[in-house]
Order: structure tokens, then C-alpha cells, then sequence
């Protein structure tokens, strides 16, 4: 079962805050999160395992609640370089394959 | 820092054609995986190979057939080729022998086929 994002679209003025969320049915193992510009690869941001954590750098953070099987994204401060769709990847054992969420298409205008 | 390389980065075909493309993992990189991404779509996994091994299957059409070679490389080949086949098809590649407990899968930039 492919896990859902949330929200699909948003669009955030230079500056403003934006918080990414993904949802799994099945317990996870870890959660990848990626950003995607138009025509290209995605980019890695960061891995969350079970267990709670929470990761971040610079103005990019993400938590993950194991018990619920879901994960956040959290971007603070949005410059417009993180336009772009971004895609959860889950993994339900570890050195799988990743299943990607239905993604979230970020805009940030000036 | 070595990427993740994928060959041809753009390929045309015919309906009925076939296609065969290309992935060179990360230098001592020992999984291969591929997926296939539409126009709007998530990435959907197609195949993975661990130590030149299938290690996990997806949603492949039996049109389509991959291995991994002795060096590491990965080819994926598709035959009969057919109009929803035109996507964009990445490879990833990840350490899983480094000893720990989890690794990100590096992308590369992906294979834009277009089917005609």
C-alpha cells in the first residue's frame, strides 16, 4: 500500500514555513525523504529509522512516529530552491526497496 | 564524489522495439535497484539485485528483464516495447555491507525513454 502525503499542493511565500506529512497502513522501518525538481533524479534529504527520531540540517528537519507510521518533513524559512515535488520513501524491513508517497508539490514564490 | 551514472540519458524508440538501459552503481556499491517514473507519478519500483543476485521484484512487466554483472553494473532490457512504456527509469545504489544499520539509495539522473 503506497503511503499518502499530505498536503498534495502547497504554495508558501519566500520565508514562510511548510510541514510535509506521510502516513503509512503497514509499520515502517525507516522513512527517506526526497525532493524532486522537474526532470530530474530526487535528491536524498535525510533517513529516519523506527525508534522516534527526529533528524535535521540547516532549515530542514523531519520527525517519525513510529507507533502512528507516519513522518514529517518540516521546512522553516523557505528560499525558493526548495520548489519542487517531494516524495516520502518507506521501508517496512531494512536494505528494501523503497515505496515512494504520492508526493507533495512545493512552490515558493517571491 | 562518484554518482550514480545511467546511460543513454535519453533513448527513442518505435512501438515493438526494443531497449536495453545501463547503471553503474557507486564504486563498492553491492545493490542495484530500478524504478520507472511517469509524467506526474511517484517512482515505482521495477527490480532490485543484491551481489548480482534478484533480490526483490515489483511491478516488471515480463516484457522487461534486468541482471547485474560481475562488475556491479546493472542493465535493464525491455522488448516489445510499448507507448505507456515512455517514462523516465532511475537506477539507485546502496552499500548494504558497511556495517550499518541503514544507508540512503543514491539516484542517478535517469533515463528519459520515449516510446513512439
Amino acid at each position: 500500500q503506497q503511503p499518502v502525503q499530505s498536503p498534495q499542493a502547497v504554495i508558501l511565500r519566500e520565508g514562510e514555513d511548510a510541514v510535509i506529512n506521510c502516513s503509512s497502513s503497514k509499520a515502517l522501518y525507516s522513512v527517506h525523504w526526497y525532493r524532486q525538481k522537474h526532470g530530474e533524479a530526487p535528491v536524498f534529504l535525510m533517513i529516519l529509522l523506527k525508534g522516534g527520531e527526529q533528524k535535521g540540517h540547516d532549515k530542514i528537519s523531519a520527525s517519525f512516529n513510529e507507533k502512528k507510521q507516519q513522518s514529517s518533513l518540516y521546512l522553516t524559512a523557505s528560499q525558493l530552491s526548495y520548489s519542487g515535488t517531494y516524495f516520502c520513501g518507506t521501508e517496512n524491513f531494512g536494505n528494501e526497496k523503497l515505496t515512494f508517497g504520492t508526493g507533495t508539490r512545493l512552490t515558493i514564490i517571491p | 564524489a562518484a554518482g550514480v551514472i545511467q546511460s543513454p540519458r535519453h533513448l527513442i524508440k518505435e512501438k515493438r522495439e526494443t531497449a536495453t538501459l545501463k547503471c553503474y552503481p557507486i564504486p563498492r556499491h553491492d545493490t542495484v535497484y530500478w524504478y520507472q517514473q511517469g509524467p506526474g507519478q511517484d517512482p515505482q519500483f521495477l527490480i532490485s539485485f543484491y551481489e548480482k543476485m534478484q533480490s526483490d521484484k515489483g511491478s516488471i512487466p515480463d516484457r522487461f528483464s534486468a541482471q547485474q554483472f560481475s562488475d556491479y553494473h546493472s542493465e535493464l532490457n525491455m522488448s516489445s516495447l510499448e507507448l505507456g512504456d515512455s517514462a523516465l527509469y532511475f537506477c539507485a545504489s546502496r552499500d548494504r555491507t558497511s556495517g550499518s544499520s541503514y544507508n540512503e539509495q543514491f539516484f542517478g539522473p535517469g533515463t528519459r525513454l520515449t516510446v513512439l
